[in-house]
C-alpha cells in the first residue's frame, strides 16, 4: 500500500461544531504532517508528529487540535472555527531513518467550509 | 527565513509551444521539488531533485536544479492541454526537534498553467 488516504473528502461545519479529519497511512511511516491550503495559495505547514509525538507545531491556533492515536493514524479534531479556516486540508507521511525524514507523500485532502 | 519565488505566476500557452517555470530560492536546501495540482485534488508528486545539476525528465517535462544559482527550472516541450494546471516548486530544509531533522517545505507561490488549442 503506498498511498495515504483522508477523510472526508469534503466537509461542511457551523461554527460552533466539534468535527474531526482523519488521515491514514500504511507504508509504515513514521512522520506524519498536517498542512493547510487556502485558495490560490500553496499549503502550508501546520503540524509534524514523529513516533506518534508531536514534533512540530507552526503556531497553529488551539481550535485546531491534533491527534496520533498509532503509527499509521493521524487525526485533526476541529473546534470553534472561523469561516477563514475554509481550505484545503491535506495530510502527509514520511519515512523517518536515524532521525532524519524523507520525501512525503500526500493525500487527497479534505476539503473544509466553515459557515 | 527561507524565500522560495516561482515566475510566472501566470502562463498561457499554445499548444505545441515550449516554455520555462523558474523557481529562485533564497537559502541552501537539502532537495528541491516539482508537484503539480489540479483544481480541488491534492499535490502529485513530478520530480524531487537532490544534487546541483540533477536534470529529470518525464514526457514532456524536464526539470534541472542548479544550488550555486539557487535555481530550478521546470520546462514544458510541445505542449499540450492535459498539462493545465497549477505547478509549485518546493524547497524541502532541515529543521530540527527533539534531536530529528525535520524536511520542511517550503513553496513557492504556484504557476497557472493554461494551454490552448
Amino acid at each position: 500500500d503506498t498511498e495515504v488516504t483522508q477523510t472526508p473528502k469534503h466537509l461542511v461545519m457551523g461554527m460552533t461544531n466539534k468535527k474531526s479529519l482523519k488521515c491514514e497511512q500504511h507504508m509504515g511511516h513514521r512522520a506524519m504532517y498536517w498542512y493547510k491550503q487556502k485558495a490560490k495559495k500553496p499549503p502550508e505547514l501546520m503540524f509534524v508528529y514523529s513516533y506518534e509525538k508531536l514534533s512540530i507545531n507552526e503556531s497553529v491556533p488551539s481550535r485546531f487540535s491534533p491527534e496520533c492515536p498509532n503509527s499509521s493514524l493521524l487525526n485533526l479534531h476541529l473546534h470553534a472555527l472561523q469561516p477563514e479556516d475554509s481550505a484545503l486540508y491535506l495530510c502527509a507521511s514520511s519515512q523517518e531513518v536515524q532521525r532524519r525524514t524523507y520525501e512525503q507523500y500526500f493525500g487527497p485532502g479534505t476539503r473544509l467550509t466553515v459557515t | 527565513e527561507l524565500k522560495v519565488e516561482q515566475n510566472p505566476l501566470f502562463l498561457s500557452m499554445q499548444e505545441g509551444k515550449n516554455y520555462t517555470i523558474y523557481c529562485n530560492y533564497s537559502t541552501t536546501s537539502d532537495r528541491l521539488y516539482w508537484y503539480r495540482q489540479d483544481p480541488g485534488k491534492s499535490l502529485e508528486s513530478l520530480f524531487v531533485l537532490l544534487s546541483n545539476g540533477a536534470v529529470k525528465q518525464e514526457g514532456r517535462l524536464m526539470a534541472s536544479l542548479d544550488t550555486k544559482a539557487r535555481l530550478s527550472t521546470l520546462h514544458i516541450t510541445a505542449a499540450v492541454h492535459d498539462l493545465s494546471a497549477t505547478y509549485f516548486c518546493a524547497v524541502d530544509r532541515a529543521i530540527s526537534a527533539g534531536g530529528t531533522s525535520y524536511g520542511k517545505l517550503t513553496f513557492g507561490q504556484g504557476t497557472i498553467l493554461t494551454v490552448h488549442p
